[in-house]
């Protein structure tokens, strides 16, 4: 099955600061999402970025799909950033389509 | 509009026990994952139903786990005979596009 890799598996960040958070894949990648799940465990849809790049606010996002590896990226980070940011991805088409398989995370803690 | 509701948030049973959970989606959506969170752990997947077809039920880890959609919306996962190992967050997400939308899960704790 798909292998998904998540670095670093820690980040502590004083309020401000940027960050880089990486997602490595051992399979093409077909249906690559970022999650942000809150810390009362809740799991918000960041992006669904298969290839290319894309914007939303603070947050941005790039998938090199050759390379088999996607990027968010953090700017200005606050204190509600912190908690648990994952990949995750599935292989393409029939049954395994929704089967998404997830990364370990990345904890992310933002001080103020 | 609403989003993917669970009920309930919170399951405490003993061991032995068989618990229900259930899972309304966000209206339309035609697909329904059930995923399980151990602590301090990513995302497991269970099951996934789509449509009409048969479900996937190729992430159930044993024949103690069950799940059914009635209607094409809601859906219902059941443990039977419970074990301390089963204590997880059940999650559960629907979908009708590629980007899934989770509801809050279900904390369930086996004494």
């Amino acid at each position: 099955g798909i292998q998904v890799e998540q670095s670093p598996p820690d980040l502590i960040l004083q309020e401000g600061a940027n960050s880089t958070l990486r997602c490595n894949f051992s399979d093409s990648v077909n249906n690559l999402q970022w999650f942000h799940q809150n810390p009362w465990g809740q799991l918000i849809n960041l992006f669904y970025i298969p290839s290319g790049t894309k914007q939303n606010g603070r947050l941005s996002a790039t998938t090199v799909a050759t390379e088999r590896y996607s990027l968010l990226y953090i700017s200005s980070s606050q204190t509600t950033d912190s908690g648990v940011y994952f990949c995750a991805d599935s292989h393409a088409g029939g049954t395994s389509y929704g089967k998404l398989t997830f990364g370990q995370g990345t904890i992310l803690t933002v001080h103020p | 509009g609403a989003g993917v509701s669970q009920s309930p948030s919170n399951k405490v049973t003993e061991k032995g026990k068989d618990v229900e959970l259930r899972c309304d989606p966000i209206s339309g959506h035609t697909a329904l994952y059930w995923y399980r969170q151990s602590l301090g752990q990513g995302l497991e997947f269970l099951i996934y139903f789509q449509g009409n077809s048969a479900p996937d039920k190729s992430g159930l880890p044993s024949d103690r786990f069950s799940a059914e959609r009635t209607g094409g919306s809601v859906s219902t996962l059941t443990i039977q005979r419970t074990q301390q190992e089963d204590s997880a967050v059940y999650l559960c997400a629907s979908s009708s596009s590629p980007g899934k939308y989770f509801g809050p899960g279900t904390r369930l704790t086996v004494l």
